[in-house]
């Protein structure tokens, strides 16, 4: 398996704009995690899921945030609009279920909002 | 509320020396410590995990000690190498949950 699939590696917008995030987990994962992580406030998780259904959004910053997983194989993360402060590098990650169960982590997607 | 406390920010440590990395957690519910390593421009890896049955797990030159009373757990490191500089996260969620609480992270350099 090739691991957890993130797109853009890098992604560079004005302040205002939309972006969307993707990623592809690994096949057979039954959870998908999205964090943001920055110098300040680390990793934090942002949204996860489980067989599809969001479970916990509470690290969802604000509104402008939202998150859908429409299949098992594809989620996205779109921040609508885009501020400077959004600028993070947002990481998905995957895990099967089990308690206590690895994630394994993509390899990010760099944000640069301007 | 931060629940899991990590020092220290930035670690420099020779070539064959020993390093080592602390965290502290607040919830006692939390049974399971993994730790994480993360390179530059890449996700973070898990390295090494314990539960609180037991008090150290040893994997190669990787270690966690685990004190549960104090609710402290910490990384060694032996032999490190400058292959190992990269940063460290510790994380803790109780086997229920899903979602890992993560430490601010140790910036670890191994001097060749």
């Amino acid at each position: 398996d090739a691991g957890v699939i993130q797109s853009p590696r890098h992604e560079v917008t004005e302040m205002g704009q939309e972006v969307t995030l993707r990623c592809k987990p690994i096949s057979g994962h039954d959870y998908l995690f999205w964090y943001r992580q920055t110098m300040m406030r680390g990793l934090e998780l942002l949204i996860y899921f489980n067989n599809n259904v969001p479970i916990d959004d509470s690290g969802m910053p604000e509104d402008r945030f939202s998150a859908k997983m429409p299949n098992a194989s594809f989620s996205t993360l779109k921040i609508q609009p885009s501020e400077p402060r959004d600028s993070a590098v947002y990481f998905c990650a995957s895990s099967p279920t089990g308690l206590n169960t690895e994630a394994f982590f993509g390899q990010g997607t760099r944000l640069t909002v301007v | 509320q931060q629940q899991v406390k990590q020092s220290p920010q930035s670690l420099i440590v020779q070539k064959g020396g020993i390093s080592i990395i602390n965290c502290a957690y607040e919830n006692t519910a939390f049974d399971y410590f993994p730790w994480y390593q993360q390179f530059p421009g890449k996700g973070p890896a898990l390295l090494i995990a314990i539960r609180p049955d037991v008090s150290e797990k040893k994997e190669g030159r990787f270690t966690i000690s685990f004190n549960k009373s104090a609710k402290q757990f910490s990384l060694h490191i032996m032999d490190s190498q400058p292959g190992d500089s990269a940063t460290y996260f510790c994380a803790a969620n109780r086997g229920s949950a899903r979602q890992l609480t993560f430490g601010s992270g140790t910036q670890l350099t191994v001097l060749p």
